[in-house]
């Protein structure tokens, strides 16, 4: 399963709502999970089930999709989360991750 | 709180195995609840899958490293290894171990801080 998300790299403003997208080569029901990386740390996860938003995540954090078509959205970008995304498809093996969003600060 | 931290060698040779170890605590790597995981990122790209072992069951690999990647667990240390053998500078990485949820669509989570593996003469 190809995972291709959208945009590649992305600029925006803090207080800025950002969505990000991640498409699936074929269905992949709900198993898709979100995770964000800062330089030099391990990934942390965001959201797990397309939509289920992790213990201790920020509520700006948000998942939706099923199938072939997913989002992640920010709703108020703070300074904390520019980084680079990942989503990650959890349905068939092999276990495949997009290639990555990185956000940065206009 | 599980934590996992990976070790082994940071410079290995070409040819050579790349062996790692990740040791767990704060939690049983025997519970019906997780599986164990191995990823990877090379440097300024995006993550791989290496492969996942449930503690009495047998490992799922990536194909495109099958040949060459043995994933173990050892259950009286509380750890679980990976080896990679003929390695090539493309094996070069940050390689992190992971747990992953034992249901359907199972995620990662958490992850060890990684360490980084290169692959020189």
């Amino acid at each position: 399963i190809q995972l291709t998300q959208s945009p590649s790299s992305l600029s925006a403003s803090v207080g800025d709502r950002v969505t990000i997208t991640c498409r699936a080569s074929q269905g992949i029901s709900s198993y898709l999970a979100w995770y964000q990386q800062k330089p030099g740390k391990a990934p942390k996860l965001l959201i797990y089930a397309a939509s289920t938003l992790q213990s201790g995540v920020p509520s700006r954090f948000s998942g939706s999709g099923s199938g072939t078509d997913f989002t992640l959205t920010i709703s108020s970008l703070q300074p904390e989360d520019f980084a680079t995304y990942y989503c990650l498809q959890l349905n068939y093996y092999p276990l495949t991750f997009g290639q990555g969003t990185r956000l940065e600060i206009k | 709180q599980l934590q996992l931290q990976e070790s082994g060698p940071g410079l290995v040779k070409p040819s050579e195995t790349l062996s790692l170890t990740c040791s767990v605590s704060g939690g049983s790597i025997s519970s019906s609840s997780y599986h164990w995981g191995w990823i990877r990122q090379p440097p300024g790209r995006e993550l791989e899958w290496i492969g996942t072992m449930y503690y009495s069951g047998s490992p799922y690999y990536n194909p495109s490293l099958k040949s060459r990647v043995t994933i173990s667990i050892d259950t009286s240390k509380n750890q679980f290894s990976l080896k990679l053998s003929s390695v090539t500078a493309a094996d070069t990485a940050v390689y992190y171990c992971a747990r992953r949820m034992n249901v359907a669509g199972g995620w990662f989570d958490p992850w060890g801080r990684g360490t980084l593996v290169t692959v020189s003469s």
